[in-house]
């Protein structure tokens, strides 16, 4: 079975620092793998999506994570973290015979620090 | 373009009692999700429907909860009766299977009493 592992569920920078938040899944097959945010009391909101086109995956907000196949991580970057920035952030993976069907890891808690 | 659509935000009930939540997906989206997501945890499908049909339900617990998605539109989802474990935000999401890429609503935070 397909599953998301995110390594970290607090990670705290301090403002204009770089931001890493690590994903890795376990899966088989190509997947389509996603990054949504989740402010309080608020829906998740996509950042970017990995499909297969190119590995380097610009988003919203300056957000942009790389696919690595071999490694079968797709780890979030942001050079320079902002106040904004801090909410909970959650990967997603698709594909294979869950299709259609998003299997989430267990999320980030960013706090960022002036 | 009107995003997806939950009502109540927020409901607070006793155990026992019944509730029901409601979701209007993104207009021309057949595909439709509700999800449940517990406290710091990810969220977790429930029930996955394509137009009317449910063609993934497994994880949803029938003894109590309930799903229908009459015309194909919107959905309504049922919990009866509540128990104290069933306190989480529950969240509808919809697409049209482009990239598998899924919107989803704002949710509707349960506490049962």
């Amino acid at each position: 079975a397909q599953s998301v592992t995110q390594l970290g569920s607090h990670v705290s920078v301090s403002e204009g620092a770089l931001v890493l938040l690590r994903c890795n899944y376990s899966s088989s097959v190509p997947p389509y793998l996603f990054w949504y945010v989740q402010y309080p009391n608020q829906g998740l909101q996509l950042l970017l999506k990995y499909t297969s086109a190119a590995t380097l995956v610009k988003g919203i907000n300056g957000f942009e994570a790389e696919f690595k196949k071999s490694e079968t991580s797709f780890h979030l970057t942001k050079p320079s973290a902002h106040m904004s920035d801090a909410a909970e952030y959650f990967c997603a993976y698709a594909g294979g015979t869950s299709y259609g069907k998003l299997t989430f890891g267990q999320g980030t808690i960013l706090t960022v620090h002036p | 373009e009107a995003g997806v659509v939950q009502s109540p935000r927020y409901k607070i009930i006793e155990k026992k009692q019944p509730v029901a939540f409601w979701c209007n997906p993104i207009s021309g989206h057949n595909t439709l999700y509700w999800y449940r997501q517990n406290l710091g945890q990810g969220p977790e499908l429930l029930i996955r429907y394509e137009n009317e049909e449910a063609v993934d339900d497994s994880q949803l617990p029938k003894d109590r909860f309930s799903a229908e998605r009459l015309k194909g539109v919107d959905s309504t989802l049922k919990i009866q009766p509540a128990e104290l474990g069933d306190s989480a935000v529950y969240l509808c999401a919809s697409t049209t299977f482009v990239d598998n890429e899924q919107f989803f609503g704002p949710g509707t935070r349960l506490t049962v009493l």
